[in-house]
């Protein structure tokens, strides 16, 4: 399995306040993404980077922001978090450029915003 | 709008028949196709994928069939197994880092 860890693995928090969750590879991975899965809807890409301060927006990014200043971890931030925003993210990796294209995610974290 | 299409959210099938799980998708651009396999509090895991120059992939149980002028994908497992009862996610990429994924099939095998 890739050497994928997300902390925490769960959390509640109130509207309005911030919330990191980290996501951590020891697969030294080019390309990491942040993922949120809801039922209905799949998994929907937020932030991804391909590489060390280079970052780019995927489909759901507002409210979102992202950060990696190391090759090893990604970090997403919920700036003011929302009730909307109470979902399982999915940190994933891949090494891509060229295939291949698989991604390997992992084991999420279950954040509820109440 | 969705580009990766999962109609059928759910499937239930006895224990040695085959599973069949279908996906369609509407950009032609795509030209990678990945099947994904999740169970509950875990990540996706990765379980087969093809390329558009490929018609079939097969790996074990698992068969992925691509028609291109349909813009349709299938997977085949032969025979289903219980351990096979999980979430199936089927992805597509039009470039070597983005996927763009379904909504998800429920599989369960029954007894």
């Amino acid at each position: 399995d890739a050497g994928i860890t997300q902390s925490p693995r769960h959390k509640v928090t109130e509207t309005g306040t911030p919330v990191t969750l980290r996501c951590h590879q020891t697969e030294n991975h080019r390309y990491m993404y942040w993922y949120r899965q809801d039922p209905g809807h799949g998994l929907r890409l937020i932030h991804y980077s391909y590489g060390v301060k280079d970052t780019d927006k995927g489909e759901v990014s507002d409210g979102y922001s992202v950060s990696r200043s190391k090759t090893e971890d990604f970090l997403l931030t919920l700036e003011s978090a929302t009730s909307s925003q109470t979902s399982v993210y999915f940190c994933a990796i891949s090494e891509a450029l060229g295939g291949p294209y698989e991604q390997y995610f992992g084991p999420g974290t279950r954040l509820t915003v109440t | 709008d969705q580009q990766v299409k999962q109609n059928s959210p759910s499937l239930s099938v006895q224990e040695g028949r085959i599973s069949i799980l279908n996906c369609d998708y509407t950009n032609s651009m795509f030209d990678y196709f990945l099947w994904y396999k999740k169970y509950p509090a875990e990540g996706p895991t990765f379980l087969i994928s093809i390329s558009s120059i490929k018609d079939k992939n097969e790996d074990g149980r698992f068969t992925v069939f691509l028609n291109k002028s349909a813009k349709h994908l299938s997977l085949h497992i032969v025979p289903s197994q219980p351990g096979d009862s999980a979430v199936y996610f089927c992805a597509a990429s039009e470039d070597d880092y983005k996927l763009s994924f379904g909504a998800g099939t429920t599989v369960t095998v029954r007894a």
